[in-house]
């Protein structure tokens, strides 16, 4: 267990549907980071925030957002879902810079049908 | 913007054996750190290794070692005495001490170890 909690482990929906990814920071982390991760690919940074704040953003669709709430757990929304945006993602969380690398969570496998 | 290239897209090793991952990456920055990330087919991402930029010695922890080379914007992961647990898909990573701090992935090397 890494400390990171992600949920739920799996979801499989429609396309045309909204979702929402739910993760806990490990505790002390205050940065929590939103990666997605396509069939084979590599981790595409989505969005971080830190404690509250949105700190940084990839390269994010208009159809993804993301929040951070005053107990430091973080959601990832994704709305009007396309076969495309079936991947595993990733929550990831760190002490204030990262430096010491990031704590990953056990990501969200996310099917659209 | 940071880039990091893995140029391996899949590596085999025999059981027991030395084999070394490569990577670089571009940057004009000269204060970073640089990752190697494992993932096995749990999916879970599993820190490895650390290497500070301005530290000249390579990182080491077990059997895993380093080759950084900052000149040359390489990073290369050793793994010595290959075991099967070994095989994963294995990230590169980069990562900026100042501005947006995110962690930068390559597109990973899928390591096969032979029995």
């Amino acid at each position: 267990d890494s400390g990171v909690t992600q949920t739920p482990k799996h979801l499989i929906t429609a396309t045309g549907q909204r979702v929402t990814l739910r993760c806990s920071p490990r505790s002390g982390d205050l940065s929590v980071y939103w990666y997605q991760q396509s069939l084979d690919q590599g981790l595409q940074f989505l969005i971080q925030y830190y404690n509250g704040e949105e700190r940084a953003k990839g390269n994010i669709l208009e159809r993804f957002s993301a929040q951070q709430f005053p107990d430091l757990h973080s959601e990832l929304n994704l709305s009007s879902l396309e076969l495309g945006d079936s991947a595993l993602y990733f929550c990831a969380s760190s002490a204030r810079q990262g430096l010491y690398g990031y704590t990953f969570g056990s990501g969200t496998r996310l099917t659209v049908v | 913007a940071q880039t990091v290239t893995q140029s391996q897209p899949e590596m085999s090793v025999q059981e027991a054996e030395t084999v070394t991952l490569s990577c670089t990456y571009d940057t004009s920055e000269s204060d970073y750190y640089l990752f190697w990330y494992k993932q096995p087919p749990s999916r879970q991402m599993i820190l490895v290794i650390r290497q500070e930029a301005y530290k000249q010695q390579n990182a080491t922890e077990n059997r895993f070692s380093v080759n950084f080379q900052k000149a040359a914007k390489s990073f290369s992961l050793k793994i010595s005495d290959s075991q099967l647990g070994d095989a994963a898909m294995y990230f590169c990573a980069y990562i900026n001490v100042q501005g947006a701090q995110k962690l930068v992935f390559g597109q990973g090397t899928r390591l096969t170890i032979n029995p």
